[in-house]
């Protein structure tokens, strides 16, 4: 089983619209998550870590669901500079390992 | 966060040859770490690099492939040796922040191996 496991997409939604991403993490002692963004042949970006409590930034909302080991991302009213590939990354709960899921692509649609 | 400058940025080389790329850090960090990304992947972890001892390897990586070298706290390289086609990747290295603040990229190097 993978460590972390995302619907890879692609998701296609027109501007405004509101999206969610769902990814699934295997180790229950998981200690710290994040979302990354990745746009086309760049580097992966740091969007937002996920609290326990879930947090927020502007458009952007995350969560963690320890007791389903689930994280979401949710984007509300989508922009076109949103289109990316979305990534989870779970970092283990022993060492540095940081394990990250394939990636979830987002285009928005004028 | 960290500041990474990583090159070269992409390169096409030969199959059998090798090639060194580079990662220098605006800071000085404890470890370096050495990702790759092969088309339509995720990103794999491939080894560890610390100053002053071995690098760490995960499994399915060996040194003699990838040799690393971590002279200081702030420069690393990792080097693909022996190329073939299945090498076509993007490599990347990486930094870890503070917690909550998870990993900082370089830019990435794309190799194409023909």
């Amino acid at each position: 089983r993978k460590e972390v496991e995302q619907d890879p997409g692609p998701f296609n939604v027109p501007e405004g619209a509101t999206v969610a991403f769902n990814c699934t993490y295997s180790n229950s002692a998981s200690q710290s998550f994040f979302w990354y963004r990745q746009d086309c042949r760049k580097e992966p970006k740091l969007l937002m870590s996920v609290y326990s409590s879930g947090n927020e930034d502007g458009r952007f909302t995350a969560q963690l669901n320890r007791a389903s080991q689930y994280i979401s991302l949710l984007i509300r009213d989508s922009k076109l500079s949103d289109s990316a590939t979305y990534l989870c990354v779970v970092r283990a709960n022993t060492g540095n390992q940081f394990y990250f899921g394939t990636g979830t692509s987002l285009t928005v649609i004028p | 966060s960290a500041v990474i400058s990583q090159k070269p940025s992409r390169d096409i080389c030969q199959r059998g040859t090798s090639l060194t790329i580079q990662c220098q850090v605006d800071s000085q960090v404890t470890m370096m770490f050495w990702y790759r990304q092969q088309p339509g992947q995720s990103l794999t972890l491939i080894a560890t690099a610390n100053q002053g001892s071995e690098a760490t390897y995960e499994s399915g990586f060996v040194i003699d492939k990838f040799p690393i070298s971590r002279p200081n706290l702030t420069f690393s390289t990792l080097t693909v040796s022996n190329m073939s086609p299945e090498d076509s990747s993007i490599y990347l290295c990486s930094v870890e922040g503070a917690e909550f603040y998870g990993y900082t990229f370089g830019s990435g190097t794309r190799l194409t191996v023909v």
